[in-house]
């Protein structure tokens, strides 16, 4: 199947600082991309869809400006988590659909990325 | 609104066992359904989907799932639990759009013992 990768698997960073989340597909290209946001024994929690080549579209109760968004090429969508706080601490997943899949919703998961932040 | 149950948040059953996760959907239009497995710190990998056709779907490591529209429930089985099946396991529903996510339920964690 379609593989999706994430850059860093962890991060620790220093309250105040920026994180950046790389998220590629490695063998497709992705006109669109998710990115959600698990918490602890949570279920995964949608925070914003990435298209390639326009702004991304955020789910209600996430900050845009907080946590940016870049799709710039077909492979290739970021996260920066901008002047990170401990409540930023999390798990980040991104997804990417390979629309040559065929029929149906067939989305393929990173392998998160685990941010904590002191 | 689009919105998935699973009214079972740990399940423990003995090795050997069968197993039965539980997986109801709401969903207005024809649903697409899922079932990934989480192991603790990775990602999610895609046991099984559900599309349209065969109401039994087989998926990989020995899981499948029935689709039951009038019951709106998407419940996954395997007839006999190994110690590695231990993780989290999250039903969700997508739909036709290329710009639909899924929508995830909140998960069921099942513990095998032996």
């Amino acid at each position: 199947g379609a593989v999706v990768s994430q850059h860093p698997s962890w991060v620790i960073c220093k309250s105040g600082t920026s994180v950046k989340i790389e998220c590629r597909s490695l063998d497709f290209q992705a006109t669109t991309m998710f990115w959600y946001r698990q918490f602890p024994k949570q279920s995964l929690m949608l925070m914003a869809t990435s298209n390639e080549g326009s702004k991304a579209t955020y789910e209600q109760g996430v900050e845009k400006d907080k946590f940016l968004i870049n799709h710039a090429s077909l492979t290739l969508s970021t996260l920066t988590v901008t002047s990170a706080h401990p409540e930023d601490s999390s798990f980040y997943i991104c997804s990417a659909r390979d629309p040559g899949a065929g029929v149906g919703e067939t989305q393929y998961f990173g392998p998160g990325t685990r941010l904590l932040v002191l | 609104a689009q919105s998935v149950t699973q009214p079972d948040i740990h399940i423990t059953v003995s090795e050997g066992a069968s197993l039965e996760l539980r997986c109801n959907y709401s969903y207005g239009a024809t649903p697409y359904l899922f079932w990934y497995v989480q192991s603790p710190g990775q990602g999610l990998q895609l046991l099984l989907k559900y599309f349209s056709g065969d109401t039994l779907v087989q998926g990989i490591k020995g899981f499948e799932a029935e689709f039951k529209r009038s019951q709106s429930s998407f419940n996954l089985r395997k007839p006999s639990v190994h110690w590695s099946d231990a993780a989290e396991y999250f039903c969700a529903v997508g739909g036709l759009s290329g710009n639909t996510p899924l929508v995830f339920g909140k998960g069921t964690r099942l513990s095998v013992i032996a």
